[in-house]
């Protein structure tokens, strides 16, 4: 059984559109995070959530919108896609909240933004 | 600011060799330090962890690092590397202050037969 799983693998898409990539997890971990993996594979934490409710927002732009329905799913969804959003996204998880919870990662979305 | 520094982009061993991969971190105090390697197409994958007691942590794979105060330092090690160790291995770090791991940059390691 995949422990992290997220949805679509790949995504191809033009600019201006909307997606979603989703994730869920089977571990019965409280916190999920959205990772960004860029082009020179610098990973960098978007968002954190812990039992559905928003703990950490990096400054990411509103065109991102998070939303965790229950605590083993967390989606992702992009409006007005933009060229530099083209990257692989990460979804995780842990059991808990705080740096000392190593994160268990899916496999990654790779977005690619023609 | 905090951060975790990989000096080595890439490096290149032959099979067989001993490995060493460098991670550097920058805290107010000393973080919760991971070594995670992502092989291609894949997620991370966590390596071990060092959180405090014992400054030399053993980890899945044969791998070893170890924690040094004085320099900043989690260095990660294997005696002898294989083939299908080649992978990007990233260093981070975490604090309680913030609940969030920040990661290096990655190391990029090709083995050669």
């Amino acid at each position: 059984d995949t422990a992290v799983s997220q949805t679509p693998k790949y995504l191809v898409t033009q600019m201006g559109n909307d997606k979603s990539i989703k994730c869920e997890q089977n571990l019965g971990h409280d916190t999920m995070y959205w990772y960004k993996q860029d082009s020179k594979k610098f990973l960098k934490i978007m968002f954190s959530y812990n039992n559905k409710e928003l703990i950490i927002n990096e400054t990411v732009p509103n065109r991102f919108s998070p939303k965790s329905p229950d605590k083993a799913h967390l989606n992702l969804h992009i409006n007005s896609l933009e060229l530099g959003d083209s990257a692989v996204y990460f979804c995780a998880s842990s059991p808990r909240t705080g740096g000392d919870s190593p994160l268990h990662f899916g496999n990654g979305t790779r977005l690619t933004v023609t | 600011a905090q951060s975790v520094t990989q000096p080595d982009i890439h490096i290149t061993v032959s099979e067989g060799a001993s490995l060493e991969l460098r991670c550097n971190y920058s805290y107010g105090a000393t973080p919760y330090l991971f070594w995670y390697v992502q092989s291609p197409g894949q997620g991370l994958q966590l390596l071990l962890k060092y959180f405090s007691g014992d400054t030399l942590v053993q980890g899945i794979k044969g791998f070893e690092a170890e924690f040094k105060r004085s320099q900043s330092s989690f260095n990660l090690r294997k005696p002898s590397v294989h083939w299908s160790d080649a992978a990007e291995y990233f260093c981070a770090a975490g604090s309680s202050n913030t609940g969030k791991l920040i990661f290096g940059q990655g190391t990029t390691l090709q083995v050669k037969p």
